[in-house]
């Protein structure tokens, strides 16, 4: 078991570009976040599935913003016509049936 | 409306002292709190958690004490290495439910040799 790998693990894009990112959860944990993380704060939570179904979106994910996890395994977080405001880590987590939350390395986005 | 406050934002300790990070929360559903530890450019790292049965848990260095009627739990770091420098999260959240963790700000703790 390697853990939660994210790739890519930076992205430079210019503002207006579309970006997608994928996480490859730990093999067999059904439970997968994704949250997002600016300079000098938290972790804040975007949307957690469990197996392929999406239960939650916080408000932070704006219609710009889609995540899928389509065979209950790796998930992608899009995010469209990305804005200056979208630069920080998205980070991703997952867990078993427990509450605890394994981290990925994170991907850090800048928009230009 | 930060549901987990935490205190100090940084902290500079000399190798071999203890370490004190606060944290309060406010959510009385809250059942689940975890530690996380940071280094640049790296995911958070599980350290250490806690449920509010007991009030206190060790591991190695690493100690939590938590009050669940002052809604308040702290870590302890004994004997503070270099290698223990990084930013320190404490975090919440409710166990059987959604699970998604409530971070608190961060304390950036620095070790000196």
């Amino acid at each position: 078991d390697t853990g939660v790998s994210q790739d890519p693990r930076h992205k430079i894009t210019k503002r207006g570009q579309n970006v997608t990112f994928r996480c490859d959860p730990i093999s067999e944990h059904n439970r997968l976040y994704w949250y997002r993380q600016t300079l000098g704060q938290g972790p804040e939570f975007l949307t957690y599935f469990q197996n392929e179904a999406q239960l939650e979106k916080s408000r932070l994910l704006s219609d710009r913003f889609s995540a899928e996890r389509p065979k209950g395994s790796f998930s992608t977080l899009e995010i469209q016509r990305t804005e200056q405001g979208d630069s920080a880590m998205y980070l991703c987590a997952s867990s078993s049936d427990s509450s605890e939350q394994y981290f990925g390395p994170g991907t850090r986005l800048t928009v230009t | 409306q930060q549901q987990v406050k935490q205190s100090p934002q940084s902290l500079i300790v000399q190798k071999g002292g203890i370490s004190i990070i606060n944290c309060a929360y406010e959510n009385t559903a809250f059942d689940y709190f975890p530690w996380y530890q940071q280094f640049p450019g790296k995911g958070p790292a599980l350290l250490i958690a806690i449920r509010p049965d007991v009030s206190e848990k060790k591991e190695g260095r690493f100690t939590i004490s938590f009050n669940k009627s002052a809604k308040q739990f702290s870590l302890h770091i004994m004997d503070s290495q270099p290698g223990d420098s990084a930013t320190y999260f404490c975090a919440a959240s409710t166990e059987n439910r959604d699970d998604k963790i409530i971070f608190g700000k961060g304390t950036r703790l620095h070790i000196l040799p």
